[in-house]
């Protein structure tokens, strides 16, 4: 059962529109991430954050901007949807585990920009 | 930077046949090795890992040995059935460093 949490499952919204991704987990984590899965199934990294008040961009480009002022919540916004921000959006954390790092994924959010 | 190489599918099966996925990496230290499976319409699930040389993950089935000497981590399975079908990726984290995904192999099982 996972114990990160993404909504909505699936948006469909116009262009020009903004809209707040929302991703949630209950394990105290501090490091999350957020991926973005194109339709050719590719995944990119867009923002990651190690804490509280810490972000910062991934290796793709991306209109998008995130916050981190609680521990558990890391939300992701587009100030103006586009088409081509059409694709699934994924939010992971993660921690140490002794022998390495242990990651999290929610079930995503897809996202259609009409 | 580091990188993950895996092999490109679309792969197709029949039932009970055995899969290989390959998978290369690039990264400078020991990095942890992952699986994953995304079945449709879903998140990503970690299938198996391993966190150093040698070591052998394994899940549901499917294995992947940690190989320093060929920088590989190679997804195997000795038997698939229709419910293995789905996108598989292999990913590597170095240290403190995020996640890095390969392109995705997927997978169709036939029976």
């Amino acid at each position: 059962e996972a114990d990160i949490y993404q909504t909505p499952r699936y948006l469909v919204i116009g262009t020009g529109k903004k809209i707040t991704l929302e991703c949630s987990q209950t394990m105290g984590h501090d490091k999350m991430y957020w991926y973005q899965q194109d339709p050719g199934m590719e995944l990119h990294l867009i923002h990651y954050s190690y804490g509280v008040n810490s972000t910062e961009k991934g290796d793709l480009s991306s209109e998008s901007t995130v916050s981190r002022i609680r521990t558990e919540h890391f939300p992701l916004t587009l100030e103006s949807a586009r088409p081509s921000h059409t694709s699934q959006y994924l939010c992971a954390s993660s921690e140490y585990q002794g022998t390495g790092y242990g990651y999290t994924f929610g079930s995503g959010t897809r996202l259609t920009v009409v | 930077g580091d990188s993950v190489t895996q092999m490109e599918g679309p792969v197709t099966l029949s039932e009970e046949a055995f899969l290989t996925i390959n998978c290369t990496y690039t990264a400078t230290g020991y990095p942890s090795l992952f699986w994953y499976v995304q079945y449709p319409g879903e998140g990503l699930q970690l299938l198996l890992k391993a966190t150093k040389a040698d070591d052998k993950g394994s899940n549901k089935g499917f294995e992947a040995t940690y190989r320093k000497e060929t920088t590989s981590f190679h997804l195997e399975k000795g038997s698939v059935q229709v419910s293995d079908s789905a996108v598989y990726f292999c990913a590597l984290n170095s240290g403190n460093t995020p996640l890095v995904f390969g392109k995705g192999t997927r997978l169709s099982v036939i029976a």
